[in-house]
């Protein structure tokens, strides 16, 4: 049983438009959950968090976790070029020790 | 902005060879990880390491590897004896105490084993 689920994609969308990015998991153990950017060949750089449930907003992205459904999400307003990237989500539990990845979704916001 | 830094950016080995991976964790952090990808798949968690001893380990973590904190700066990772498999990229990851939602990866080493 894996992990965590993530669509792979590849996801293109036009500028301007909304993105909305998912996860699952199954472990109900984990409480912090993370989204991450990642260019091509480069290392995963952190978006946002959220512990346990609920919502968090930073500027154009909203972070969502429901932890009832085992799902979260990451949305992008008002996309941009420069948003295009991979983006992973991870989980972990209290500990933090050892964050568990999505496969990514590749996003191509299109000018 | 203080992040964490890795060497080489590309290191190229013989099957059967040991390589030693090398990373430079943000100062102030006290929690170190070695994550890994192979081209196209998941990052993968090797090891956690903190007050100078592994905290948790992977599956992928066999008797091949080892991790080392040398001097108060570096952190690295030794693969014995190189296999094709091990090919994927190699990344290095710090958090401070209090965060243990915020881990930092630096930007990788390319391992390919020919």
């Amino acid at each position: 049983q894996k992990e965590v689920e993530q669509d792979p994609g590849p996801l293109s969308v036009p500028e301007g438009a909304i993105v909305s990015l998912n996860c699952t998991y199954s472990n109900s153990a984990f409480q912090y959950f993370m989204w991450y950017r990642q260019y091509s060949r480069k290392g995963p750089e952190l978006l946002m968090y959220t512990y346990s449930s609920g919502n968090k907003e930073d500027g154009r992205f909203t972070a969502q976790v429901d932890k009832s459904s085992k799902y979260i999400s990451l949305f992008i307003r008002d996309s941009q070029p420069s948003d295009s990237a991979t983006y992973l989500c991870a989980m972990s539990s209290n500990t933090g020790n050892q964050f568990y990845f999505g496969t990514g979704t590749s996003l191509t916001v299109i000018p | 902005e203080p992040e964490v830094t890795q060497t080489p950016s590309h290191q190229v080995t013989q099957m059967g060879q040991e390589v030693i991976l090398r990373c430079v964790p943000i100062s102030n952090h006290l929690y170190f990880y070695w994550y890994r990808q192979i081209l196209g798949q998941k990052v993968e968690f090797l090891v956690s390491f903190y007050n100078n001893e592994i905290s948790e380990k992977s599956e992928i973590f066999d008797d091949q590897f080892s991790v080392e904190r040398p001097d108060g700066s570096n952190f690295t990772l030794k693969i014995r004896s190189t296999k094709l498999e091990d090919s994927a990229m190699y990344f290095c990851a710090s958090r401070d105490r209090d965060r243990a939602y915020e881990q930092y990866f630096g930007p990788g080493t390319r391992l390919t084993v020919t």
